[in-house]
């Protein structure tokens, strides 16, 4: 699965970020997760989903019914959300796990 | 709890050189996954580790190999160095599932210079 993701995009505090990540090749049993970076530290996790929408305490995630797109939602960011965000895809099951990151957003928030 | 760890920070090295990295995973995971992320890069993975042995391999040549040992801790052996493998390299450990993909906890990596 090929995913690829909007260079950059700019924010003000305090407004919703929503991230789309494209994954035309999306396999059935893929799953889609969502990293955060911050510059010299590994990606962390922000949240998963297989299909329609996946909410949690930072994040939202919607899922299409073709499933060849996500899209991460921030409800209200803040200046420490400046980061770089990753789609993951990658098999959920069997023996030839082969993750593919996209090609990342940075985000960038201000006052 | 222990978070993944990696050594070392930095590493220099000359072309044709080889090079061990090492991972020690999260405590309670049993699935080692090794990335290289070059400089503005996402990262681009290498394999990953399930009980000590290679359970898939992304587009690296075969002189990228790895280990996993029975505290599933890791190790990336890459051998005749070459300019493009400068990069970061991460090391992500996760509990295996039998019907889900799990989530991943990074290590802070390992910058590879290759002079």
């Amino acid at each position: 699965a090929k995913t690829t993701q909007p260079i950059s995009m700019d924010s003000y505090e305090g407004q919703e970020v929503n991230i789309t990540c494209s994954h035309n090749n999306i396999a059935t049993n893929d799953y889609i997760t969502w990293y955060q970076q911050f510059p010299s530290q590994g990606p962390r996790f922000i949240i998963q989903g297989y299909k329609t929408k996946v909410t949690n305490e930072v994040a939202s995630l919607f899922i299409p019914a073709d499933r060849k797109s996500s899209t991460l939602s921030l409800p209200r960011v803040s200046l420490s959300d400046t980061a770089v965000y990753y789609c993951l895809v990658g098999e959920g099951t069997g023996t030839a796990s082969k993750l593919t990151f996209g090609t990342g957003t940075r985000l960038q928030v201000t006052l | 709890e222990t978070g993944v760890t990696q050594s070392p920070t930095h590493l220099i090295k000359t072309r044709g050189q080889q090079v061990t990295l090492r991972c020690s995973s999260q405590s309670g995971h049993n699935t080692v996954s090794w990335y290289q992320q070059a400089l503005g890069q996402g990262p681009q993975f290498i394999f990953q580790y399930y009980r000590e042995e290679e359970n898939g391999r992304g587009n690296f040549p075969p002189r990228f190999s790895g280990l996993q040992f029975p505290n599933y801790s890791s190790e990336l052996n890459v051998n005749a160095l070459e300019l493009d493998d400068s990069a970061l390299y991460l090391c992500a450990s996760s509990p295996r599932g039998e019907d889900s993909y799990n989530e991943q906890f990074f290590g802070p990596g390992t910058r590879l210079t290759v002079l």
